[in-house]
């Protein structure tokens, strides 16, 4: 089973810039995974931030951009904020219909 | 606006088989560019997708789950129902349904809105 990788934590101070990255067990990320990317609190549903690889969806702070950075797709979150707090997941499409979720990151705002 | 509540058992028993029920409003099952995906979350774990239901009633399934699980829906009910046979505690998790946005054409979506979501305890 292919497994998407996520780094599990990332500390960002308050205004700082951190870049977080989603990758294959084997081979490349491409825009042809269109991948998303996803922010969960605690007790809460995700929220959708990004989608095929670098649109923001609705209502979606411009401070969280969408990329592919050499092999993988990444999240980077410019000015972090308080409330950008969470855990962020990202989803790769395999194709033939499938879907697989990365292992997700923890980021801290200190 | 558009939304999604899951429904079902919050324990089941090992062995058992798991039935769980989306509900949705705000969109139809019809419409020939969404479809609707379930994903769970163990405890203090990652997220995982499961399974997902297009408009025109095809289905894909999780490659490690497939054996396990069904999908299917009810337009008219606007219900999406996925089943899991032989449930076992390390099934223990909060089980979400969402509206996919975007998998038209062979292009892969993405999943928006999500459900509150649902916990389901396995255990005797």
């Amino acid at each position: 089973q292919t497994v998407v990788t996520q780094e599990p934590s990332f500390s960002v101070s308050p205004g700082g810039t951190v870049t977080l990255t989603c990758g294959l067990s084997s081979g490349s990320v491409s825009t042809s995974y269109y991948p998303s990317w996803y922010q969960q609190t605690p007790g809460q549903a995700p929220r959708t931030l990004i989608y095929s690889t670098n649109t923001r969806s609705s209502g979606v702070p411009d401070r969280f951009s969408g990329s592919i950075l050499g092999n993988k797709a990444a999240l980077t979150i410019t000015g972090a904020q308080a409330d950008d707090e969470s855990d962020y997941y990202c989803v790769l499409y395999m194709g033939s219909g499938i879907y697989v979720f990365g292992t997700g990151t923890k980021v801290t705002v200190l | 606006q558009v939304t999604l509540k899951e429904s079902g058992p919050v324990l089941v028993k090992p062995t058992e088989t798991l039935t769980l029920t989306c509900t949705v409003s705000g969109f139809s099952l019809s419409n020939a560019r969404l479809g609707v995906s379930w994903i769970r979350q163990p405890p203090g774990k990652a997220l995982e997708w499961l399974a997902h239901i297009f408009s025109n009633d095809e289905k894909s399934y999780s490659t490690s789950l497939k054996s396990r699980l069904t999908i299917s829906k009810d337009t008219s009910k606007r219900q999406v129902v996925l089943t899991m046979t032989n449930m076992d505690p390390v099934d223990t998790a909060t089980y979400y349904c969402a509206r996919m946005l975007g998998a038209v054409a062979g292009r892969g979506g993405w999943f928006d809105p999500w459900g509150q979501g649902t916990l389901v305890t396995v255990s005797s």
